[in-house]
């Protein structure tokens, strides 16, 4: 089993609709992340949490919002999904030493039609 | 704000051809340096790391990456390619006190069998 999973692994939505991608980890980390990947622009990131009652917007945060239930599920929601947010999503953790890397999950396909 | 540069964004090479793909971050204090691979369809993994002592850096498959502090640079090498090198390489910076992985724009390599 995947240390990092996401769910789902793709989606296709209307414009306007609300949506949630979801994350779970099994590292036991603290610190989760949510990614958006387009093509040319690398990632970027949309959200963090350092622990439960953490929040942090990234430098993308407009249009969507996150919840952290728990150390290990971290949640991405785009309140009214819109064509330009059609990208690939990937969550991330880490944990707070500074020499160590983040782990990835799977990814989300994302397309707004 | 941090920002991590990938000059090269599309390479095309042989097989056997050498490859380097650069790497700068703005960032002038204490930092961590990653590059992170991406196959087709797949999520990020992890080739090599610096956070202190050998600049020279020895990554899983061949790969390596030497860190220049006074070019604020972190280039990928790999002397021979191979066609299962082809994937895409994103190198990413954590900084100061947050350590919140940057991630560069990534550079899409495609070897020729």
């Amino acid at each position: 089993d995947a240390d990092v999973t996401q769910t789902p692994r793709n989606r296709i939505t209307k414009t306007g609709k609300r949506i949630m991608l979801e994350c779970s980890q099994t590292k036991g980390h603290d610190r989760m992340y949510w990614y958006r990947q387009d093509p040319g622009l690398g990632l970027r990131l949309i959200y963090y949490s350092f622990d439960v009652k953490d929040i942090n917007k990234g430098e993308i945060s407009d249009g969507y919002s996150v919840s952290r239930q728990a150390q290990a599920k971290f949640s991405l929601s785009l309140e009214s999904a819109i064509p330009n947010q059609t990208a690939l999503y990937f969550c991330a953790t880490s944990d707070p030493r500074r020499d160590t890397e983040a782990f990835f999950g799977q990814g989300t396909r994302l397309t707004v039609v | 704000a941090q920002s991590v540069s990938q000059h090269n964004h599309h390479v095309i090479l042989s097989e056997a051809a050498s490859l380097e793909l650069g790497c700068n971050y703005s960032y002038g204090g204490t930092v961590n340096l990653f590059w992170y691979v991406q196959y087709p369809g797949q999520h990020l993994q992890l080739l090599l790391k610096y956070f202190s002592g050998d600049p020279l850096v020895k990554g899983i498959k061949g790969f390596e990456a030497e860190f220049i502090k006074s070019k604020f640079s972190f280039n990928l090498r790999k002397p021979s390619v191979q066609w299962s090198d082809t994937a895409e390489y994103f190198c990413a910076v954590k900084e100061g006190g947050s350590y919140i992985p940057t991630f560069g724009r990534g550079t899409s390599l495609i070897v020729h069998p």
